[in-house]
């Protein structure tokens, strides 16, 4: 049972517009959120994180907003830049793991 | 400069064969994982360590083995490889708090003919 959701598994954006990343989770005992970025042939990268007491952290060009209420949250990137071409994981912390979603391809168009 | 490695960051294998993925990490983390991931699907946790001589199963069975008898080592086995396990394999450490994320190896891409 998955229980980090992330849908629309791609998105291209225009260079110097906003990339807007979404990701559902399941397990209410979730504390900690995450998001990475991984390019080809590479692990993924620490991005952003987001405790479950705060419902914003931002980060130069990147967001991170969490609704626990809807179990929700989203990455927002702005402006996206050509270098921000990756799969993006959404990432929930439970019981000293993470749990991972399926990863969202963003490409970034010049 | 990274600062967990693994090696090799490719293998092509045939079936049968005893393979060791290794993974260092020179930051004197505690804990250390395996994840297993397939293009297009999430990471699976398939092994994880607390500490020397600590190793857990994951939540993605697994045939393969750990060990950690060192905290910079920790190494994966698997003693006969099948074409069942082609999957790229990603080690990873992190510090006491999740809050900071866990550091990533490259991953090893595993193929089995």
């Amino acid at each position: 049972d998955q229980q980090v959701k992330q849908n629309s598994p791609s998105l291209s954006v225009q260079e110097g517009r906003i990339s807007i990343l979404n990701c559902d989770y399941t397990n209410s005992m979730f504390d900690y959120f995450l998001w990475y970025k991984k390019y080809p042939a590479e692990g993924p990268t620490f991005l952003i994180s987001i405790s479950s007491i705060k419902d914003k952290n931002e980060d130069g060009r990147f967001t991170v907003f969490l609704n626990k209420s809807a179990k929700h949250l989203s990455l927002h990137i702005v402006p996206s830049q050509p270098g921000d071409s990756a799969v993006y994981f959404c990432a929930a912390s439970g019981n000293n793991r993470l749990a991972f979603g399926k990863g969202n391809q963003v490409v970034v168009i010049p | 400069e990274a600062d967990i490695y693994q090696t090799p960051r490719y293998l092509v294998i045939g079936t049968g064969k005893k393979i060791t993925l290794e993974c260092s990490q020179t930051m004197g983390h505690d804990k250390m994982y395996w994840y297993q991931q397939d293009p297009g699907m999430e990471l699976h946790l398939i092994h994880y360590s607390y500490g020397v001589n600590s190793t857990e199963k994951g939540d993605l069975s697994s045939e393969s083995t750990v060990s950690r008898i060192r905290t910079e080592h920790f190494p994966l086995t698997l003693e006969s490889a099948r074409p069942s396990h082609t999957s790229q394999y990603l080690c990873a450490s992190s510090p006491a708090g999740l809050g900071y994320g866990y550091t990533f190896g490259s991953g090893t891409r595993l193929t089995v003919v």
